[in-house]
């Protein structure tokens, strides 16, 4: 079946630009899941919505930072005035449920701000 | 805040040697799964474990949960060239799963 699907695969912007990165989770799933990784780490947790409503954002770095998920399937990460340390692959996942369910990911958006 | 901490970062192993990587949680956990990341690509689920003193095993691996269920450990016994990547813990302590730092695994053929 289709896994979680994200667009663009690929991104480059200027400094100071406006950016939207969209997920598409697996049917079904009603967890949702933000993560970005920088080249040799771990993934890091920015967002968790279950349904329409982020459960917890403990995660975004800033203010610059903001996702929604209107209705509980597609999200989308939005970035204001990019910084050249934003660059990274942001990942998104889903699953099932929360806690006890595999995360399955999408192949990541790879943001690089110049 | 949470942090899950792996060792090594990096094991260059030769083909048919064994591999473990260890994972540190500051915190109990709920659960803990295990995911592997091909070079270019995403973290997949390996398995998760959730009980205390666990041991679950898949083919040449074997996943344990530490009793107090702050730390776990991935062995694979006998590597092979497929076994490339990298792996990582990820602790869940309630709403979010925290990845580990992450493993590096080169087999040397």
């Amino acid at each position: 079946g289709a896994g979680v699907s994200q667009t663009p695969s690929n991104k480059v912007t200027e400094k100071g630009k406006y950016v939207e990165l969209r997920c598409d989770p697996i049917s079904g799933h009603t967890a949702l899941y933000w993560y970005r990784q920088s080249l040799g780490q771990g993934p890091e947790f920015l967002i968790y919505f279950q349904g329409t409503g982020a459960a917890d954002d403990s995660g975004l770095p800033n203010d610059r930072f903001f996702a929604v998920r209107p209705e509980g399937s597609v999200s989308t990460l939005k970035i204001q005035r990019t910084e050249r340390g934003d660059s990274a692959v942001y990942l998104c996942a889903s699953s099932l449920s929360y806690r006890n369910s595999p995360l399955h990911f999408g192949n990541g958006t790879r943001l690089t701000v110049t | 805040g949470q942090q899950v901490m792996q060792i090594p970062q990096y094991q260059h192993v030769q083909e048919g040697e064994d591999f473990t990587t260890y994972c540190n949680s500051s915190t109990t956990l709920s659960n803990i799964q295990w995911y592997k990341q091909r070079p270019g690509g995403h973290p997949v689920f390996l398995i998760q474990l959730v009980k205390s003193g666990e041991v679950k095993k898949q083919k040449r691996l074997t996943f344990q949960f530490g009793e107090a269920k702050k730390n776990s450990s991935l062995h694979i016994t006998a590597t092979q060239t497929t076994d490339v990547g990298t792996y990582f813990c990820a602790g869940n302590t309630g709403n979010q799963f925290y990845f580990g730092t992450g493993t590096s695994l080169t087999v040397i053929p």
